[in-house]
């Protein structure tokens, strides 16, 4: 299985901050790579399909960027409701694989 | 607008099985495979597998879960479901269908839209 590995684990920034996330695979994935958002008791949600993809509804501060194992999604500034715990997901081969996440708390 | 509704919270006996619904609406059942995924409280996500919901319902488990869980549907209501054996506490878990796209290469596994979870609960 391919792993996916998140850095960091945990960060806590400020309303307006600009907020990178870091995802790197133990292969290479090409643009494989899907972006989640998932908030306390619900769901995630898909923010980002094949690396920088907007997925339709999301708002345009959200972006992707990386292709073969390093991959970065980028907050260009955030809001409050941007709170919440990313991951990242590759979708190069079965099993479909996910980071640990990364949690964005309030400094 | 679509919609994935699951069914309600559940508690059960290790060595239970448990089966889990997920009821789609507000787009055409048939045109997207359906995926399970599940997540361990205050942990990450793991993939569980895949149905289709047209040709025969054919599936595609991760090795972890193969012989534990059975994924089915039912045309006439929109409706998957997921099974799973032999519970253990370890399986403690909130479980989500998601809609997948309409293929089913790996390049297709990615979940547009997803149920709000069932919680079980796997205790003595």
């Amino acid at each position: 299985d391919i792993q996916m590995t998140q850095s960091p684990s945990s960060l806590s920034a400020s309303v307006g901050d600009r907020v990178t996330i870091s995802c790197r695979a133990s292969q290479s994935i090409s643009n494989y790579l899907n972006w989640y958002q998932q908030k306390p008791g619900k769901a995630p949600k898909l923010l980002i399909y094949a690396a920088s993809t907007l997925q339709s509804g999301v708002s345009s501060r959200f972006s992707g960027s990386g292709s073969g194992t390093d991959f970065t999604l980028t907050i260009s500034s955030l809001q409050p409701e941007d709170f919440a715990t990313y991951y990242c997901q590759q979708s190069y081969s079965i099993p479909p694989t996910f980071g640990q996440g990364t949690k964005v708390e309030i400094k | 607008q679509m919609q994935l509704v699951q069914s309600g919270a559940e508690v059960k006996k290790p060595g239970a099985s448990v089966k889990v619904s997920c009821k789609a609406s507000g787009y055409t059942f048939t045109s997207y495979y359906m995926h399970w995924v599940r997540q361990a409280p205050g942990q990450g996500l793991e993939w569980m597998g895949i149905i289709n919901p047209i040709i025969g319902g054919n599936t595609n488990y991760a090795q972890k879960f193969q012989g534990r869980v059975t994924m089915t549907r039912d045309t006439s209501t929109s409706t998957v479901y997921m099974e799973l054996s032999s519970l253990r506490s370890e399986d403690t878990a909130v479980y989500y269908c998601a809609r997948g796209m309409s293929c089913s290469s790996p390049s297709c596994y990615r979940f547009d839209s997803w149920g709000q979870g069932t919680l079980v609960t796997v205790s003595s």
